[in-house]
């Protein structure tokens, strides 16, 4: 069974901190990684996608990759209480194009 | 770019009745679309996979009869959920793959249809 995990939160920040969310998954052979914000009662919206070690930046984002330790990480940089939300973790399985999501991880941060 | 629209968003239903969810990606075109149920609090559940032109592949435990799925055009997926009961109440939410994209693994999602069975 493929897993991501998540700590489900909420991981609370001030305005303006780094807030920092991780995520492990199971399958070493997994090449494709996905970073999604999905606020309460709405769907999920792509933030970043990540394929290669090391970090990728976006703005105020940072993924994060370590194949090697099977972790993916996202920063965010000048956080918001917009940013309050939940992050979901995906991977991409095998070779087919399903994505596994981890059960995301709620930041809430306060003005 | 990269926009997926879903109708209805909400919709309320009796018990027994079969109701039609459309999922269009309006600025590209989908080989792949993605059929999701997410139930309060919990993540996201795949429910099945579409290919245009051909039949989705419904993953363990979703019943195919009860929740059909047709992809008839690289820019349409349609989710009918057929004699609903209570149980069925919950959001769902397509995503679409595009064809050709530079990453084609990402997948986009539409905005969701929350379905409550009365």
């Amino acid at each position: 069974q493929k897993e991501v995990e998540q700590n489900s939160g909420p991981l609370s920040v001030p305005e303006g901190a780094i807030a920092s969310l991780n995520c492990t998954y199971s399958d070493r052979g997994s090449q494709s990684f996905f970073w999604y914000r999905q606020y309460s009662g709405k769907s999920p919206e792509l933030i970043m996608s990540i394929y290669s070690n090391g970090d990728k930046e976006d703005g105020r984002f940072t993924a994060q990759l370590n194949k090697a330790s099977q972790y993916v990480s996202l920063l965010i940089r000048d956080s918001q209480p917009s940013d309050s939300a939940t992050y979901l973790c995906a991977v991409k399985v095998d070779s087919s194009y399903k994505l596994i999501f981890g059960s995301g991880t709620r930041l809430l941060v306060r003005p | 770019g990269a926009v997926v629209s879903q109708h209805p968003s909400r919709v309320i239903c009796k018990s027994g009745t079969s109701v039609k969810i459309e999922c269009r990606s309006l600025d590209f075109q989908a080989t792949t679309m993605f059929w999701y149920r997410q139930f309060p609090k919990q993540s996201l559940m795949l429910m099945a996979t579409s290919n245009e032109g051909s039949k989705a592949t419904y993953e363990q435990g979703v019943e195919k009869d009860k929740f059909l799925i047709n992809h008839a055009s690289l820019t349409l997926s349609t989710l009918t959920v057929t004699s609903a009961h209570p149980e069925d109440s919950s959001f769902y939410i397509c995503s679409a793959r595009a064809i050709l994209a530079p990453s084609s693994y990402e997948q986009y999602f539409g905005p969701g249809t929350r379905l409550t069975v009365t």
